[in-house]
């Protein structure tokens, strides 16, 4: 079976622009989360997504927003690209997203800012 | 030159022995926990879970314990192989519905 699947795997982005990465997730799993992680660091939670609506938001600025489609495929958008902004973005999905059920991650996008 | 934050706490395990790995969690109120490893150049990989309501769980090769009262999880790893070097992470479920809070990570070494 195929696990989380995200793409592209790398980018690269200029000060200013903005990008779209996507995510499927297994198949069956309902909720989506996104997170980012900084070299070197532990994920940081960005956004979690059940059925459509958004059903957590992390400490990130209105600069990132995301969505989740009828599918349960979900995009996560970032607007005016600073070069702080560049991380690993990793997808997880899960069940239900309930908190007893393990969520599951993909193998990221490598966001790179010039 | 060296940045902060690219230096993980590492353990450097010799092949064939048991590793321990440890993690303080923050938030009293968590009731689920996942141990994750990540390799190089890739995603965090779920090993193990445990609910508050127990204190152990075990896996293939992997034990997870859990000490509510000090705050404080261990993932122990036996006869340790050169596939387990990688980064591993804990994480507890905070809210309800699933956000998870990492751990800074630990860097796991196996030496032959």
């Amino acid at each position: 079976d195929a696990g989380v699947t995200q793409s592209p795997t790398h980018l690269i982005k200029t000060r200013g622009q903005h990008v779209t990465l996507r995510c499927s997730p297994i198949s069956g799993h309902k909720s989506v989360s996104w997170y980012q992680q900084v070299l070197g660091q532990g994920p940081q939670f960005i956004f979690q997504y059940y059925e459509k609506e958004e059903r957590g938001r992390g400490n990130f600025p209105d600069r990132f927003s995301a969505r989740q489609f009828p599918n349960y495929s979900s995009e996560l958008n970032v607007n005016a690209l600073l070069l702080g902004d560049s991380a690993l973005y990793l997808c997880a999905s899960s069940g239900s997203g309930n908190q007893d059920q393990p969520q599951h991650f993909g193998d990221g996008t490598r966001l790179s800012i010039l | 030159g060296e940045s902060v934050g690219l230096h993980l706490p590492t353990l450097s395990v010799q092949e064939g022995d048991n590793s321990i790995i440890n993690c303080a969690y923050s938030n009293s109120a968590s009731d689920y926990f996942i141990w994750y490893k990540q390799e190089s150049g890739k995603g965090p990989q779920f090993i193990i879970d445990i609910r508050s309501n127990m204190d152990k769980r075990q896996g293939q090769r992997v034990t997870v314990l859990l000490n509510k009262t000090v705050k404080h999880l261990s993932l122990q790893i036996a006869a340790t192989q050169p596939g387990d070097s990688a980064v591993y992470f804990c994480a507890e479920n905070e809210d309800s519905w699933g956000k998870l809070q990492f751990g800074a990570g630990t860097q796991v070494v196996v030496t032959p």
